[in-house]
């Protein structure tokens, strides 16, 4: 079974300047979240989807990032203009859907390690 | 809001011998699952092992097993016969039930580092 895949691996953008990240989440995967993880610290969600629909972004700096899964398949996550804080590692993570309070392992991508100069 | 504590920013543990990783959370709820991922430089997040909080049992995978206190709101791993490949980031997490699919609450993680 294919993993979470995720693309660029790194990006090096200067401030102001726009970058998106793209991440295909394991086939069947109704729910995709993306999460921030700043050096040192651990990862923080940024938004949460099921299907195409958002169901928390309330972490989500919505004056420059924005996030979509139209097809309720892959995702991408832009960020413009990018400020210097926003050096991090941007994980897409996805998980199976069910009616229950049962647990849904979260299958995390790679990352991409975005640097802003 | 759920809160994860992680208090051992760096530890290190001979080949073959036994750490434990510490981590303390605070929730009000009852219900919730606890967890422990590993991060190695590749950066892939890497599920060790969980417990559920309804479970007085505590969790084990092999040579990990945690100490789940749950008056205390401790969830301890304890790694035996170390090995090199076992060097690498460890997150604690929180997660609330919740239709399955709710978010990771992670600590700030614990650097381990196994020398032979």
């Amino acid at each position: 079974e294919a993993g979470v895949a995720q693309s660029p691996r790194y990006k090096i953008i200067e401030k102001r300047q726009s970058v998106a990240f793209w991440c295909n989440p394991i086939s069947g995967h109704a729910t995709l979240y993306w999460y921030q993880q700043i050096l040192g610290q651990g990862p923080k969600l940024l938004i949460q989807f099921q299907n195409n629909g958002v169901v928390d972004d309330s972490q989500l700096p919505k004056d420059r990032f924005s996030a979509e899964r139209l097809k309720g398949v892959d995702s991408t996550l832009k960020i413009q203009p990018a400020k210097l804080e926003d050096s991090a590692v941007y994980l897409c993570a996805s998980s199976l859907t069910s009616g229950g309070t049962n647990h849904n392992e979260q299958f995390f991508g790679p990352g991409t390690r975005l640097t802003v100069l | 809001a759920q809160t994860v504590t992680q208090s051992q920013p760096e530890m290190s543990v001979q080949e073959a011998e036994t750490v434990t990783l510490s981590c303390t959370y605070d929730t009000s709820e009852n219900n919730y699952y606890l967890f422990w991922y590993k991060q190695p430089p590749s950066r892939q997040m890497i599920l060790v092992i969980r417990q559920e909080a309804y479970k007085q049992q505590n969790a084990t995978e092999n040579r990990f097993s945690v100490n789940f206190q749950k008056a205390a709101k401790s969830f301890s791993l304890k790694i035996s016969d170390s090995q090199l490949g076992d060097t690498a980031m460890y997150f604690c997490a929180f997660r609330m039930p919740g239709g399955g699919n709710t978010p990771l609450v992670f600590g700030k993680g614990t650097r381990l580092s196994v020398i032979a």
